[in-house]
Formats: C-alpha cells, structure tokens, sequence
C-alpha cells in the first residue's frame, strides 16, 4: 500500500544531542513537509520541500535541519540548538498542484521527549 | 498574518447526534480550507477539502461548508457514532502553505 512512513515512533534526545527523524515515502509525490505539533496548538511548519535537492524554511525552522537527496526521503534533524524539543513531529507529502486542490497526506508521527 | 481558530476545543455529545464544529479565519484570500481528522497518537487523515470557489463538500455522514466572506467554515457530522471520537482539525492554504487551528476534542458517548 501507498503511504507515508515516520520512524521511530518514539525517540528520546540527551543534552547536547543531534537526533534524526526519518521520513519516507512511495506516493510518489514531490513535496514534502515536516509540521511540529504542541499540545492545544495548531501544527507548525517546521521545513518544506517540492523538489529534490531544495527546501524552504517553514516558521519554526531554527534549531532544524533537513535534506532532500531523494524523492522518496526528507529526514529532519533536531539539532542541539533547538532547546525545547519535546514535541509530535509529523510528516506530510502531497503532489505539487498550483490549482491547489490536492490534500496533504500524513504519517503517524514521531513522539520526541528529552532525557 | 492569518490565523485560524477551533472552538469549542472539546465537545461531548450522546451518540446518534447530528453536530457541528466551527473553524473562522482572518484573511479570506484562501485557496482552500480543509478538514482532518487525528486519532490518538496518530497522524492525520484529510476529511474534505473545499476549495475557495466551492460553498460545500459532502462525505458521507460528513458535509462542510465554507463561506469565505465571514471567515468561516463548518464541518457537520450527521448520527454521530463513537467511531468519530478524534480530534478535528482545519487548516487554510495559503500560497504552498496550510495554516491550521488548533483543533476540536469530538467525544461521542455511547
């Protein structure tokens, strides 16, 4: 079946640690977003890609990172800098439509909480 | 800079009930508003989609209207079931972004 994969489904980070959340997808779609959602708050868009090898910065990018090498996969490192961390990240992909009609698809998200 | 609003953040409601969830927006240059539905622990699940064109989308037991002039956008679940339990969240689009509520905690009592 198509769809989206997140792993792990629950991740812990240490002081100082970088972690990598992963993101696959065989949908066959060319954009791809990651959103952090923080209870009694709307998600927020963390980064967004529509093509391989380009992103964009969403409004909580610092203390992020991505990578698009593929157009399968968009992995987002939670960096060190990103001092609260803790939160229900989710990954979402959709087709590049500038008729703007096409959904959002998500996966089951990643739980990150710090030791 | 637009912003999105759920209320009520929860409801309960005896089963078989018809309701309604509300979403406003500030900024009515949208190009679409859209529904989904999150279970616990879960990701997202796109309900309807109506595009800024549109007065409504039906689903099944589920209709959702949009009047783009008064910001506002419902989402009406007909007999409801315990099965629709989940949070409801909308979101606008805006360029190649969604910019979303905060949601509303649907409780369907047996």
């Amino acid at each position: 079946d198509g769809g989206i994969t997140q792993s792990p489904k629950y991740l812990f980070r240490k002081e100082g640690q970088n972690v990598t959340l992963s993101c696959e997808q065989n949908l066959n779609h060319d954009a791809m977003y990651w959103y952090r959602q923080d209870p009694g708050q709307g998600l927020r868009l963390i980064y967004y890609s529509q093509i391989v090898n380009d992103f964009q910065k969403g409004d909580i990018a610092e203390g992020y990172s991505v990578s698009r090498e593929k157009k399968e996969s968009f992995p987002l490192t939670v960096t060190s800098a990103q001092k609260n961390p803790t939160a229900f990240y989710l990954c979402a992909s959709s087709i590049v439509d500038e008729a703007s009609n096409q959904p959002q698809h998500f996966g089951d998200g990643t739980r990150l909480s710090i030791l | 800079k637009q912003e999105v609003t759920q209320i009520p953040a929860a409801l309960s409601v005896p089963e078989g009930e018809n309701l309604v969830l509300n979403c406003s927006f500030t900024d009515s240059a949208i190009y679409n508003l859209q529904w989904f539905r999150q279970d616990p622990g879960k990701g997202l699940t796109s309900l309807l989609l109506i595009q800024s064109s549109q007065r409504e989308q039906t689903s099944g037991r589920l209709n959702a209207s949009l009047d783009k002039s008064s910001g506002r956008s419902t989402l009406y679940i007909a007999a409801s079931q315990p099965g629709d339990s989940a949070t409801y969240l909308c979101a606008v689009r805006e360029g190649y972004q969604l910019i979303w509520g905060a949601g509303t905690k649907l409780i369907i009592k047996p």
